[in-house]
């Protein structure tokens, strides 16, 4: 139980173009999503927190508008990386937060601008 | 803010020798989780185990066991019988009273056949 799906698995897009990331959860009701980014060989550096049917909430020093998050339903939660630079490419990792203390994490996303 | 440290970037051990992994962490909070998460090359988080700062028994998972000292906010992971599937990047990790899980940067675990 308790599986997040995240998709894509990877994806290579054009500098300047928007990508879309999705983390379902499968066989829970997820009201909190955490996404994180993880650069080659480093830890995972949280982005944010997304609630059910309310604005996310950004940690310092990561642009809002640049990652959008939406958290519309109990089961989807999405990130998309507008306007995106090379610098943005990295591995985005979502963990949905379930019971007290259960988390759950999605396979992630490579991200790759050319 | 809380911090998690993991001083030992990398470490080696040989195949069913027993290795054990440093994590220290500061917080002002009383009651909080720790958890250690093992990264393998597919990049999938898993759970290895979890220990909860007011039990003062040290959880254990089979081969894994921790270390638990609250008043040194110390959280180190012993692996027994080390497995060349044990091979990974293992994160200590630290949940306060806002759900969050902050990770440390991690420590690349090698198995010695």
């Amino acid at each position: 139980g308790a599986v997040v799906s995240q998709h894509p698995s990877w994806v290579i897009c054009k500098s300047g173009t928007s990508v879309k990331i999705e983390c379902r959860s499968l066989d829970f009701q997820a009201t909190t999503m955490f996404w994180y980014r993880q650069f080659p060989k480093q830890s995972l550096m949280l982005m944010a927190t997304s609630n059910e049917g309310s604005k996310a909430t950004y940690e310092q020093g990561v642009e809002k508008d640049k990652f959008l998050i939406n958290h519309a339903s109990l089961t989807l939660s999405t990130l998309t990386v507008t306007s995106a630079h090379p610098e943005d490419s990295s591995f985005y990792i979502c963990s949905a937060h379930f019971g007290s203390v259960g988390y759950t994490f999605g396979s992630g996303t490579r991200l790759t601008v050319v | 803010a809380q911090t998690v440290t993991q001083s030992q970037p990398e470490m080696s051990v040989q195949e069913a020798e027993t290795v054990t992994l440093s994590c220290t962490y500061d917080t002002s909070e009383s009651d909080y989780y720790l958890f250690w998460y093992k990264q393998p090359p597919s990049r999938q988080m898993i759970l290895v185990i979890r220990q909860e700062a007011y039990k003062q028994q040290n959880a254990t998972e089979n081969r894994f066991s921790v270390n638990f000292q609250k008043a040194a906010k110390s959280f180190s992971l012993k692996i027994s019988d080390s497995q060349l599937g044990d091979a990974a990047m293992y994160f200590c990790a630290y949940r306060g009273w806002d759900d969050k899980i902050i990770f440390g940067k991690g420590t690349r675990l090698h198995i010695l056949p």
